[in-house]
């Protein structure tokens, strides 16, 4: 069972353009959400994550939007340079609860082209 | 800190053979987690560990795969009898027991079982 879905799969944005991957959720009980940036040939790293209970949050030129009526969260790359190319993940987790899982989305391929 | 440090980094090896991965989380991090990462099924958790306990091995596939935890500093994954279609990139990853959203990733595992 998929709890996290992600989309789109993959995308190109030329560069200074907008990024925009959106991820849905089904578990009301995620109280977390972080994003994770993955380049080739490295592990995941964290890249920034929101609070439920906040419906922006904003890190440099990265920011992500969270609608909890709708239970859609989405990251937004600004001004997308090449260096930005890389593999996103959204994630969802239970702070509160007794194990520590990290329910990762599908991922995204995003390519900026110069 | 020297991160997660994961070994070796590449494995070649051919079916029927023993495989085992090894991994040294961050110190003072007391969950770790064991993911398998391939093009077609992304990134999947294997199993984790909370304080050197195994809490969830529902992700690890079938029995010829195994995880021991014996100590907070050293946890391995193997795989008896090693196949082709286990070929993939093997991560480990550490979370701190404050911020149990953020994972720390190792550098991965690249296994090939020809």
């Amino acid at each position: 069972q998929q709890q996290v879905k992600q989309s789109p799969q993959s995308l190109i944005v030329q560069k200074g353009g907008i990024s925009i991957i959106n991820c849905a959720y089904e578990n009301t009980a995620f109280d977390y959400f972080p994003w994770y940036q993955q380049f080739p040939g490295k592990g995941p790293a964290l890249l920034i994550a929101i609070r439920p209970d906040v419906s922006e949050k904003k890190e440099g030129r990265f920011t992500i939007s969270f609608n909890k009526s709708a239970k859609q969260f989405s990251l937004h790359i600004m001004d997308s340079q090449p260096g930005d190319s890389a593999t996103y993940f959204c994630a969802a987790i239970m702070i509160k609860a007794a194990g520590n899982k990290l329910t990762f989305g599908g991922g995204t391929r995003v390519l900026v082209k110069p | 800190d020297a991160g997660v440090i994961q070994s070796p980094r590449h494995e070649v090896t051919e079916m029927g053979q023993e495989v085992t991965l090894r991994c040294k989380p961050i110190s003072g991090h007391n969950s770790l987690f064991w993911y398998r990462q391939t093009m077609m099924r992304g990134l999947e958790l294997l199993i984790y560990f909370n304080n050197n306990v195994p809490i969830d091995d529902s992700g690890m596939p079938e029995d010829r795969f195994s995880a021991k935890m014996p100590n907070a500093s050293f946890s391995t994954l193997k795989i008896q009898p090693s196949e082709p279609r286990d070929s993939a990139v093997y991560f480990c990853a550490s979370s701190h027991p404050g911020l149990k959203y953020e994972q720390y990733f190792g550098p991965g595992t690249r296994l090939t079982v020809t």
